[in-house]
């Protein structure tokens, strides 16, 4: 069984640029939510995806967008980036079956720093 | 909205020991489920426990086992033996049964193990 993955591992840009992380779901999980941990913070939640549709969103401005494919793999975009934008990006995968979620496994994160 | 408080930033224990972090946290509703998190200074975040609040048994996982209890919205984590390996940032957190089922997370608590 192949765990969550994510690219890249670490990643450094400039205000104003545009990045976009990736996330390979667990096998036989069909959902994936995304976190941002900032440094010496518990995570807290961008949105989550399920069946290639946005399907619950936290307290992130519109310049954070996503995308999950048929896969069930996802894609974090995030525009005009910020220096508070740096930050640890974890992908979390579960399987929802109705209106059960299974427990959330996360990928190993991916560090941005926005110089 | 769901909040969770961790009110020590950092614990230190002998190894073989055992050692008690401490989780509250705020909701007005009554089926939910409760986990802790472990992050390693590696920092993929680990599943270690879970609970859910329909079930009045506490759940233990061989070293780990918690002590829930729903009235007074406390969700401690014992660790009993201590090992090196333990070491790490221990984060507790809450999930609703419905809806995105995102995962609110606290602060965190480091924990030492001493030699």
């Amino acid at each position: 069984e192949t765990g969550v993955t994510q690219s890249p591992t670490h990643l450094i840009k400039t205000r104003g640029q545009q990045v976009t992380l990736r996330c390979s779901s667990q096998s036989g999980h069909n959902t994936v939510s995304w976190y941002q941990q900032a440094l010496g913070q518990g995570p807290q939640f961008i949105f989550q995806y399920y069946r290639e549709e946005e399907n619950g969103r936290g307290n992130f401005p519109p310049r954070f967008s996503g995308l999950q494919f048929p896969n069930y793999s996802s894609e974090l975009n995030v525009n005009a980036l910020e220096l508070d934008d740096s930050a640890l990006y974890l992908c979390a995968s579960s399987l929802l079956r109705g209106s059960f979620t299974d427990t959330q496994y996360f990928g190993p994160g991916t560090r941005l720093t926005v110089l | 909205a769901q909040t969770v408080t961790q009110s020590q930033p950092e614990m230190s224990v002998q190894e073989a020991e055992t050692v008690t972090l401490s989780c509250t946290y705020d909701t007005s509703e009554s089926d939910y489920y409760l986990f802790w998190y472990k992050q390693p200074p590696s920092r993929q975040m680990i599943l270690v426990i879970r609970q859910e609040a329909y079930k009045q048994q506490n759940a233990t996982e061989n070293r780990f086992s918690v002590n829930f209890q729903k009235a007074a919205k406390s969700f401690s984590l014992k660790i009993s033996d201590s090992q090196l390996g333990d070491a790490a940032m221990y984060f507790c957190a809450y999930r609703s049964r419905e809806g995105a089922q995102k995962l609110v997370f606290g602060q965190g608590t480091r924990l030492t193990i001493n030699p």
